[in-house]
């Protein structure tokens, strides 16, 4: 079985730029959440989205959106990118909103010059 | 504000030996935790997950231990191989509508031959 998907897996990008980031949840799930990780700390919540709804929301600027699509894929957006937005990516997907096991994907490694 | 806290950053052991990951978080509300193991430039990975009305839980060489009175959670790993050398994260889920998972830092595995 597939599990979680992203793409792409590297990114460069420079200052003011914007970047979208896609996200493919394990089948049968519904719930994708977004999670943020600068290295050396764990990750940091950013979004959740359940049935193409978002359910909850991190600690980010307004710079920071995503969507999730009928197929319960989802992409997160940054716009004017800075350069304190280099960080690995990570999705996770869950069976439900509150689904207790989160599963996460390898993550995209965005670098902002 | 909540928090997840690991003890120590590195954890150093002998193969063969058994490790033992400390954890402490501070919201007395979350109703389940989770271990992750994460290798050099991978997603995290799940390990075992127990919820807030278990006081331990056994999977394949590993046990999660939870105490509610002190918010100490821990993660032993038994006959410790080499492949466990990476970074293992404990996440809670608080107590908002959502499944967001709040992580602490880390603590850095290395397994000695």
């Amino acid at each position: 079985d597939a599990g979680v998907t992203q793409s792409p897996t590297h990114l460069i990008k420079t200052r003011g730029q914007q970047v979208t980031l896609r996200c493919s949840p394990i089948s049968g799930h519904k719930s994708v959440s977004w999670y943020q990780q600068v290295l050396g700390q764990g990750p940091q919540f950013i979004f959740q989205y359940y049935e193409k709804e978002e359910r909850g929301r991190g600690n980010f600027p307004d710079r920071f959106s995503a969507r999730q699509f009928p197929n319960y894929s989802s992409e997160l957006n940054v716009n004017a990118l800075l350069l304190g937005d280099s960080a690995l990516y990570l999705c996770a997907s869950s069976l439900v909103l509150r689904g207790d096991t989160q599963y996460f994907g390898p993550g995209t490694r965005l670098t902002v010059l | 504000g909540e928090s997840v806290g690991l003890h120590l950053p590195t954890l150093s052991v002998q193969e063969g030996d058994n490790s033992i990951i400390n954890c402490a978080y501070s919201n007395s509300a979350s109703d389940y935790f989770i271990w992750y193991k994460q290798e050099s430039g991978k997603g995290p990975q799940f390990i075992i997950d127990i919820r807030s009305n278990m006081d331990k839980r056994q999977g394949q060489r590993v046990t999660v231990l939870l105490n509610k009175t002190v918010k100490h959670l821990s993660l032993q790993i038994a006959a410790t191989q080499p492949g466990d050398s990476a970074v293992y994260f404990c996440a809670e889920r608080g107590s908002s509508n959502t499944g967001k998972l709040i992580f602490g830092q880390g603590t850095t595995l290395q397994v000695k031959p």
